[in-house]
């Protein structure tokens, strides 16, 4: 079955540090969503990409944070200046259409100390 | 505003049992549902996807049904094994290319 590749797995970063999370989307998918899981809750949408820009986006996905895809494979979160409250699971998903199935990443668990 | 939410909270049965997970949304107007698994500290593993114009799909011991008009899904385990042990989650599609608004998900664990 196809993957979704998440890198790194886990991240540590100091409050006040840039981060950036790389995502491989399954390669004919159109569709990239980003997703965080703070411990113990519901899995929360961040923001959705498609035809190389954002199409929709929560109320978490402030200035703070970014998305690119830089290039034909990889789609990256960019988080500019971290706090504490951003230490999660992140998770990246891609979906080939507007109705299709969505495949999740493994996820990066960011702490941030 | 969808609202997810899934009952049980958590569920604790003897290996074999059939079990139901139940899920409920706010807003009949979906396009699709979708039931996750994930186990801990991990990813999630997509079960299978129901679109709004479906009754129910079905993937092995897995049987999933909508019934969009009142706002419910179900997800039918037959015959369950310790390594269906995880946390099942329901994720409903309000609209085309829209983002999918999970549930809090149930705990399964099945005691050999």
């Amino acid at each position: 079955e196809p993957e979704v590749t998440q890198t790194p797995s886990h991240q540590v970063t100091q409050m006040g540090q840039e981060v950036i999370l790389r995502c491989v989307p399954i390669s004919n998918h159109l569709y990239f969503y980003w997703y965080r899981q703070i411990l113990g809750q519901k899995v929360e949408f961040l923001v959705s990409f498609y035809n190389n820009e954002i199409s929709e986006k929560s109320e978490i996905f402030d200035d703070q944070f970014s998305v690119e895809r830089p290039d034909g494979s990889n789609f990256t979160l960019k988080i500019r200046s971290t706090k504490l409250e951003d230490s999660a699971m992140y998770f990246c998903a891609s979906s080939s259409s507007g109705l299709g199935r969505f495949y999740f990443g493994s996820g990066t668990q960011l702490s941030v100390l | 505003k969808q609202e997810v939410t899934q009952i049980p909270a958590a569920l604790s049965v003897p290996e074999g049992e059939n079990l139901v997970l139940n899920c409920s949304f706010t807003d009949s107007a979906i396009y699709n549902l979708q039931w996750f698994r994930q186990d801990p500290g991990k990813g999630l593993t997509s079960l299978l996807l129901i679109q709004s114009s479906q009754r129910e799909q079905t993937s092995g011991r897995l049987n999933a049904s909508l019934d969009k008009s009142s706002g419910r899904s179900t997800l039918y385990i037959a015959a369950s094994q310790p390594g269906d042990s995880a946390t099942y989650l329901c994720a409903v599609r309000p609209g085309y290319g829209q983002n999918f608004v999970f549930g809090p998900g149930t705990r399964l664990s099945v005691l050999p």
